[in-house]
C-alpha cells in the first residue's frame, strides 16, 4: 500500500538558516510526488511537483526538493528561511496511473522560524 | 481567476444531523476531490468526482457521500453525525490528468457537538 513518512512532526530553525524537511514513500511503481504547505486557517498550496526527469525539482518561494529513488525519499529544502515560511509541510504522493485528485498525505511537519 | 471556493466556512451540528458541504471549482476543472483533516489522523483522501461520475472513493463509512453537478460543483453530504466527525473539510479542483496540480479550498471546518 502506498504510504508517505515525514519523520519531523515540528522543526524550529533560526531565521536566515537553511532547512531540510525529510519524507519517505513507499510505492510499487513510479510515484508522483509533492509538496503542500498550510498557513493557519488556510487549505494547501502547492509547493512544488516530481513526476520525473530531474530529479532536483525547483519550486515556489525559492523551495526545492530532490527525488532520491534509492532512498525513496523526496526531501525539501530551502537555503535561508524567512519568517514567512512558518507553516506547515505535507508530502504527497500519487498513483502514476491516478487519474486524479487521490493523493495520500504524509501527518505533516509543522515549522516554526525564530528571529 | 478565481479559485476554489468551499461553503460554509465553519458550522456546528450535533450527533445524529446531516451536514451538506458544498465546493465550487475553479473554472475549467473538471475534477474535483475531497479530503477529511484532523489532528489525529491528518489529510484523509474521501472522494473525487470527475464530470458527475464518482472516479476514485476513500475508506470512508457509507454515511460519507458526494456528487457533482454538470458545471463541476461538487457537494458532499456527512448523515447521523458522530463527534468524530468533526474536522477540516477541504475540496480540491484539477484538469483531468494524474499529473495535474490539485488546487485546494480554505475548508469547511465541521464542529459536531
Amino acid at each position: 500500500a502506498q504510504s508517505v513518512t515525514q519523520p519531523d512532526i515540528h522543526i524550529t530553525v533560526s531565521e536566515g538558516a537553511s532547512l531540510e524537511l525529510r519524507c519517505n514513500y513507499s510505492y510499487g511503481a513510479t510515484p508522483y510526488l509533492f509538496w503542500y504547505v498550510q498557513s493557519p486557517g488556510q487549505g494547501l498550496q502547492l509547493l512544488l511537483k516530481y513526476f520525473s526527469g530531474d530529479t532536483l525539482v525547483q519550486g515556489i518561494k525559492g523551495f526545492e526538493a530532490e527525488f532520491k529513488r534509492s532512498q525513496s525519499s523526496f526531501n525539501l529544502r530551502k537555503p535561508s528561511v524567512h519568517w514567512s515560511d512558518a507553516a506547515e509541510y505535507f508530502c504527497a504522493v500519487g498513483a502514476s496511473d491516478n487519474q486524479g485528485g487521490k493523493l495520500i498525505f504524509g501527518q505533516g511537519t509543522e515549522l516554526s522560524v525564530k528571529p | 481567476k478565481a479559485g476554489v471556493t468551499q461553503t460554509p466556512r465553519y458550522l456546528i451540528k450535533t450527533r445524529g444531523q446531516q451536514v451538506t458541504l458544498s465546493c465550487s471549482p475553479i473554472s475549467g476543472h473538471r475534477s474535483v476531490s475531497w479530503y477529511q483533516q484532523t489532528p489525529g489522523q491528518g489529510l484523509q483522501f474521501l472522494f473525487e468526482y470527475f464530470s458527475e461520475t464518482q472516479r476514485n472513493k476513500g475508506n470512508f463509512p457509507g454515511r460519507f457521500s458526494g456528487r457533482q453537478f454538470s458545471n463541476s460543483r461538487s457537494e458532499m453530504n456527512v448523515s447521523t453525525l458522530e463527534l468524530g466527525d468533526s474536522a477540516l473539510y477541504l475540496c480540491a479542483s484539477s484538469k483531468q490528468g494524474p499529473t495535474g496540480e490539485l488546487f485546494f479550498g480554505e475548508g469547511s471546518r465541521l464542529t459536531v457537538l
